[in-house]
């Protein structure tokens, strides 16, 4: 069974504070992974993906990969009050071809 | 170019009564997928499609069933609604982007069985 595991918080930080979500995973075949980002009420929304260890960065996000630790994360910069939501991790591949989703974390950002 | 639609946006059903929830996408997408999500325990796949023609059972398949009727529709049919099925339910897309693939979810549907 694939499982990705979350912290499901509530993480909070200070608006500006760099915001830290992570995400583990069992499958080591696992060969996408994927941030998406859900508000109260609404659907999830891609934020970013990645396949290839280490960064990728996309305006204030960056995603990191660590294949070797199963670790993938996602850090937000200059965090928002408009960036509280929850986040949510998906696992793409590995033994089977469907998108595991872990059960996210819930981040609040004060004003 | 709406994305992915469903329909209805909200419904109740009382235990016993059978609906079908509709989706649709634009965007020419192969796949497409059902998940439900309930407080705590994250997104589950409920069925899949890899393509048109074809449909296979996800992570909670009880108690439902999918008709892909062409590459734009995917359905999921409550037969016998139980207050258990009570929940959101997402339809989703997806298509290969380079070396992976993206999912674009509707607005989901809130589901209550009484």
């Amino acid at each position: 069974q694939k499982e990705v595991e979350q912290n499901s918080g509530p993480l909070s930080v200070p608006e500006g504070a760099i915001a830290s979500l992570n995400c583990t995973y069992s499958d080591r075949g696992s060969q996408s992974f994927f941030w998406y980002r859900q508000y109260s009420g609404k659907s999830p929304e891609l934020i970013m993906f990645i396949y290839s260890n280490g960064d990728k960065e996309d305006g204030r996000f960056t995603a990191q990969l660590n294949k070797a630790s199963q670790y993938v994360s996602l850090l937000i910069r200059d965090s928002q009050p408009s960036d509280s939501a929850t986040y949510l991790c998906a696992v793409f591949g590995g033994s089977n071809y469907k998108l595991t989703f872990g059960k996210g974390t819930l981040l609040t950002v004060n004003p | 170019n709406a994305g992915v639609t469903q329909t209805p946006k909200f419904q109740v059903l009382k235990t016993g009564q059978s609906m079908t929830l509709q989706c649709a996408q634009d965007m020419n997408h192969n796949s497409m997928y059902w998940y439900r999500q309930d407080p705590g325990m994250g997104l589950r796949l409920i069925y899949y499609s890899a393509s048109e023609g074809t449909t296979d059972k996800g992570e909670v398949p009880n108690g439902y069933n999918v008709s892909r009727l062409n590459k734009r529709e995917f359905s999921l049919r409550l037969e016998s609604a139980a207050p258990s099925q009570t929940s959101v339910y997402f339809c989703a897309s997806s298509a290969p982007r380079g070396r992976v693939n993206e999912q674009f979810f509707g607005p989901g549907t809130r589901l209550t069985v009484l």
